[in-house]
């Protein structure tokens, strides 16, 4: 079974305290990888996708890089506009996109 | 603003009735997409429709069903609503399932809250 694994639950930085966020993944036939961004009560925001090894993908402060099993999310210098929860999830040869539970993140002034 | 748009935004009703819930995709896209998500089970995929055609299932109940019309829009129907069913529910959108253009745009979401 499709497993999607995110580390660590729940992270608060300082403004301006880099760090990273962990995805892992055993899936069988990996047909990308997506991050999402969702405030509380909001629908999912995405980010990036990343579909092999090696691959890395910026955006403004957030940066994604995926391994053959994980991938990671490094948030450099956040905001408090950063605090959000991160949602990574992997599509597999079946189409579905299975989703992890999610690392909230709480950045302070 | 993803593009993708869902009514009503709130919705509230009592065990045992029925509701539907409704999707507009983003202009173009042909693949919708139904998601629930609850406090404790976290964002669980439901069903898939491809221009008119269910394309994949998840954990969806028998209790739910879904369609999607010839002008793209989806429907979700819960019937025989329990405590449980109480989450809101999301609905994304793609223009096809495959390579690049196939990552998921979600809408706003229905919040569903059920006595």
């Amino acid at each position: 079974e499709d497993q999607v694994t995110q580390s660590p639950e729940a992270l608060r930085l300082q403004e301006g305290e880099s760090s990273s966020l962990n995805c892992s993944y055993t899936v069988s036939g990996l047909r990308g990888l997506f991050w999402y961004r969702q405030d509380p009560g909001k629908g999912p925001e995405f980010l990036f996708t990343l579909y092999s090894a090696g691959e890395e993908k910026e955006k403004e402060r957030l940066k994604a890089t995926l391994t053959k099993k994980e991938s990671f999310l490094h948030i450099t210098a956040p905001k408090p506009e950063d605090s959000a929860t991160y949602l990574c999830a992997v599509r597999t040869n079946d189409y579905k996109l299975s989703f992890g539970a999610g690392t909230t993140v709480t950045v302070r002034a | 603003d993803s593009g993708v748009t869902q009514t009503p935004k709130h919705l509230i009703t009592a065990t045992g009735q029925r509701v539907t819930l409704r999707c507009s995709p983003r202009s173009g896209d042909l693949s919708v997409y139904w998601y629930q998500q609850s406090l404790d089970q976290g964002l669980q995929f439901l069903i898939q429709y491809y221009n008119g055609e269910e394309r994949a299932k998840g954990n969806i109940l028998e209790r739910f069903s879904a369609q999607q019309f010839p002008d793209l829009h989806s429907e979700l129907n819960l019937s025989s609503l329990e405590l449980g069913d109480s989450a809101l529910y999301f609905c994304a959108s793609s223009v096809d399932q495959r390579g690049p253009q196939e990552t998921q745009y979600f809408g706003p979401g229905t919040r569903l809250l059920v006595l």
